[in-house]
């Protein structure tokens, strides 16, 4: 069966921009979580989501939001661009209500410029 | 490829030899961890977990230990082969409902 379909794998923006990025999880997998991975900082958690429901949140500011979608579709919005958001955001779903492993996509590398 | 840490600790092994993967976890209460292989362009993929009420699990050429008391849980990877060349990460979760903590990760770097 299909994995983690993460659209588009690859973004570049200019400052104070903004942008969507979206995640498909694996068919019948209801919780989507998004990750941040840059150099420096490893894997940061942004959000998490569970039946259209926001569940978690990590230390983000504002300008990082997400959604979910009945179908289980999740989109993340950046806005207003800082070159600092520059990574490789990473799209994860389980097939479970809990949070025990996920399976990863393989990621938009985003390049803010 | 994408590079995923610049700065990451390198583990370089002999094709053949054993690995060692070593990662410190950050909370005495989390009652799950996991260990994730990352290769260049993709994102990270299950290798193998273990519950806090165990103490070893082995997989096909892989084994995870865990020591609570000192905090520590480490991967081994029985007769490394080129394809292991790869970040390994450590995660970790409080509980059920809390999302995975993620170690910093370690380049494993196999030579032929």
């Amino acid at each position: 069966k299909a994995g983690v379909t993460q659209t588009p794998r690859y973004l570049i923006k200019t400052r104070g921009q903004q942008v969507t990025l979206s995640c498909s999880p694996i068919s019948g997998h209801r919780s989507v979580s998004w990750y941040q991975q840059t150099p420096g900082q490893g894997l940061q958690f942004l959000f998490e989501y569970f039946s259209e429901t926001q569940r978690n949140k990590g230390n983000f500011p504002g300008r990082f939001s997400g959604r979910q979608f009945s179908n289980s579709r999740s989109e993340m919005n950046v806005s207003t661009l800082e070159l600092g958001d520059s990574a490789l955001y990473l799209c994860a779903s389980s097939a479970q209500a809990d949070l025990y492993g996920y399976t990863f996509g393989s990621g938009t590398r985003l390049t803010v410029v | 490829g994408e590079s995923v840490g610049l700065h990451l600790p390198t583990l370089s092994v002999q094709e053949g030899d054993n690995s060692i993967i070593n990662c410190a976890h950050s909370n005495s209460a989390s009652d799950y961890f996991i260990w994730y292989k990352q290769e260049s362009g993709k994102g990270p993929q299950f290798i193998i977990d273990i519950r806090s009420n165990m103490d070893k699990r082995q997989g096909q050429r892989v084994t995870v230990l865990l020591n609570k008391t000192v905090k520590h849980l480490s991967l081994q990877i029985a007769a490394t082969q080129p394809g292991d060349s790869a970040v390994y990460f450590c995660a970790e979760n409080l509980s059920g409902n809390t999302p995975l903590v993620f170690g910093k990760g370690t380049r494993l770097s196999v030579i032929a």
